[in-house]
């Protein structure tokens, strides 16, 4: 079975904190995905990297960076926190053949201060 | 840019009858569609997907739909049982990049 592990399952940070999200699988997959989840707004895609020390934007960037320096872990970064960052975000993984599902995290919630 | 409706955001059906979920997405390139069920607390968790050259594909209780031409794709639970309360989202893969664009999910109620 595919797993893929974030580090904390809650966390509670202050405004202008600089903030790291952990994800680590374990399937050797090439491709991984930051997203959001907002009540009402579904899940969206923040940044996604499809090999080591590459990245790419998503959907909703802004405030955010990551970082890919080895292929079975993907961090998120808040540069610096604001409470309009308080979410649960979610990680996942997939291969690099076409179409290959995502298997997702259960997810960190952040709230910010 | 890309999106895809989803419809309805709350269904609740008794237990034993059918639900159905539809979503209709924007984008033609698209060629991937995946279902995902969310449970309380936990990520979600992929149910069933297809694939834009197929037109409906089944797995026990479930089963998806597609129309192309219409760009409407269709989630279909038969013999709904408490267990299947959760929240569920549809998704699409366009034709360039790899992130998926969800739909807002709905919340899917099993009555006794």
């Amino acid at each position: 079975d595919v797993k893929v592990t974030q580090s904390s399952r809650y966390l509670v940070k202050r405004t202008g904190e600089k903030v790291f999200l952990e994800c680590v699988q374990d399937m050797d997959h090439e491709n991984m995905f930051w997203y959001r989840q907002d009540p009402g707004l579904g899940l969206r895609l923040i940044y996604f990297s499809y090999d080591v020390k590459m990245k790419e934007k998503g959907d909703i960037p802004e405030g955010y960076s990551v970082s890919r320096e080895k292929k079975e872990r993907f961090s998120l970064i808040l540069e610096s926190a604001s409470t309009n960052q308080t979410s649960m975000y979610l990680c996942a993984s997939n291969g690099q053949r076409s179409n290959q599902p995502q298997h997702f995290g259960d997810g960190t919630r952040l709230s910010i201060l | 840019g890309e999106n895809v409706e989803q419809h309805p955001s709350t269904l609740s059906v008794q237990e034993g009858d059918s639900a159905v979920i539809k979503c209709t997405y924007s984008d033609s390139a698209s060629n991937y569609f995946p279902w995902y069920k969310q449970e309380l607390g936990k990520g979600p968790q992929l149910i069933i997907d297809i694939r834009s050259n197929v037109g409906e594909k089944k797995d026990q209780r479930i089963a998806v739909t597609l129309n192309k031409t219409a760009k409407h794709f269709s989630l279909h639970i038969t013999e709904t049982q408490p267990e299947d309360s959760a929240v569920y989202f549809c998704a699409f893969r366009g034709g360039g990049a790899d992130g998926l664009t969800f739909g807002k999910g709905t919340h899917l109620i099993i009555q006794p």
